[in-house]
């Protein structure tokens, strides 16, 4: 029972470049998350999905972009990385509103 | 959104009960408190949850006040694994979400 899995676990681009953090969810879950949280903050929710063709904007949205083409998978994209994406990045899935959510391991994306 | 709001940090010494607590003034009838805990260098998860009735579970108890704007996460008996920051949240709309949590430190 693999959970939440994302990958890449570990990463470093360099300013400009661009680069999609996967996410993948085996719990046939319809509620999707993307959170990203700098070092000794608590996390931010960028984009959100509640099933597959809808996602809609969190609280930081700004330079990302997501798609939800199936159940399964809810890929992150960076366009034009800045070091202000330096973070640590953290996909989540629940079953509904109100159930728990399970989050993968995380991405530790360095811009520089 | 509703808002909650915990305190920054606390300590606990190992094998003794914790109270970590939070307020959730303006929470509305059907907003679900959730608590959720992170380990350091890990994802956070999931804690326990409830609508109006204490919670327990093999982690935790939840009491929730009477008029629900507040609640109270119990750990029953410390131990240093518990170290983490737990977070309060309340889940209703199809977001989720979350604050700053509660350092929790755990000497022994």
């Amino acid at each position: 029972n693999a959970g939440v899995t994302q990958t890449p676990k570990f990463r470093i681009l360099k300013i400009g470049q661009s680069m999609t953090l996967q996410c993948a969810q085996d719990m046939n879950h319809n509620y999707m998350y993307w959170y990203r949280q700098d070092p000794g903050m608590g996390l931010k929710l960028i984009y959100y999905s509640v099933g597959a063709g809808i996602t809609d904007k969190g609280e930081v949205p700004n330079g990302y972009n997501v798609s939800r083409s199936t159940t399964e998978d809810f890929p992150l994209r960076l366009e034009l990385a800045a070091p202000s994406q330096t973070s640590v990045y953290f996909c989540a899935s629940s079953g509904g509103r109100i159930t728990e959510a399970f989050f993968g391991q995380g991405t530790r994306l360095t811009v520089v | 959104d509703a808002k909650t709001t915990q305190p920054n940090s606390m300590e606990s010494n190992e094998e003794e009960p914790v109270h970590l607590p939070c307020n959730h003034s303006t929470i509305s009838g059907t907003d679900y408190i959730h608590w959720y805990r992170q380990l350091p260098s890990q994802g956070p998860e999931y804690v326990i949850h409830g609508l109006t009735s204490n919670v327990n579970n093999r982690m935790a108890s939840l009491a929730i006040a009477e008029d629900r704007k507040s609640s109270t996460l119990i750990l029953h008996r410390a131990t240093l694994r518990d170290a983490a920051v737990y977070y309060c949240i309340l889940r209703l709309d199809n977001d989720m979400r979350f604050g700053a949590g509660t350092r929790l430190t755990v000497k022994p």
